[in-house]
């Protein structure tokens, strides 16, 4: 039961900006939304998270539709180190526990 | 390098065995959760730990049990293996509001 929505794959250029979106119509007013990305054979990496406001910090940028509904991953250079799968997560505080459903993500082809 | 440890690395094991995986953080976070990523799908909650309690519960059968320690670390317990319990086994440390640290995962095969 996901609650994002995410292509399924996506390509971009080395050293060319990438845009990941990610559309969330049912996030409630406290849910945070999370980025991981996992490369092949490893545990999830955290990106970045935010709650209204958009966020920057080393790795990325998080522009988050003013309704909340919809956000987007920026990574400004694209890197061969940056392919991988991208998640756009949602916290579930449904049942009183914090979790994070993830759906299947996109995968990120970074071209030389 | 995200201080989340999880043993082993890889294991095999047969059919209606049962198999302990564990996880241990340097974080210092009191909650550890356990997710199953089947292959080619995104990670699945299985359950979560907060102070040595359960805390929460995915959409796992009770053959699926955990464990969490004073010190943090923790284990999963899976009884009865089945064919379909082949996976990817994450734990995370952390994570509510603030980033969550993941392990490398423990890869289970049950042939």
């Amino acid at each position: 039961d996901a609650k994002t929505t995410q292509p399924n794959s996506m390509e971009s250029n080395e050293e060319e900006p990438v845009h990941l979106p990610c559309n969330h119509s049912t996030i409630s007013g406290t849910d945070y939304i999370h980025w991981y990305r996992q490369l092949p054979s490893q545990g999830p990496e955290y990106v970045i998270h935010g709650l209204t406001s958009n966020v920057n910090n080393r790795m990325a940028s998080l522009a988050i539709a003013e309704d909340r509904k919809s956000s987007t991953l920026i990574l400004h250079r694209a890197t061969l180190r940056d392919a991988a799968v991208y998640y756009c997560i949602l916290g579930d505080t449904t049942s009183g526990t914090y979790k994070y459903i993830f759906g299947t993500g996109t995968r990120l082809k970074v071209l030389a | 390098e995200t201080g989340v440890t999880q043993s082993p690395t890889h294991l095999i094991k047969t059919r209606g065995q049962q198999v302990t995986l564990r996880c241990s953080s340097q974080s210092g976070h009191n909650t550890v959760s356990w997710y199953q990523q089947a292959l080619g799908q995104g990670p699945q909650f299985i359950f979560q730990y907060y102070r040595e309690e359960e805390n929460g519960r995915g959409n796992f059968p009770p053959r699926f049990s955990g464990l969490q320690f004073p010190n943090y670390s923790s284990e999963l317990n899976v009884n009865a293996l089945e064919l379909d319990d082949s996976a990817l086994y994450l734990c995370a440390s952390g994570g509510r509001n603030t980033e969550a640290f993941f392990g490398q995962g423990t890869r289970l095969t049950v042939v």
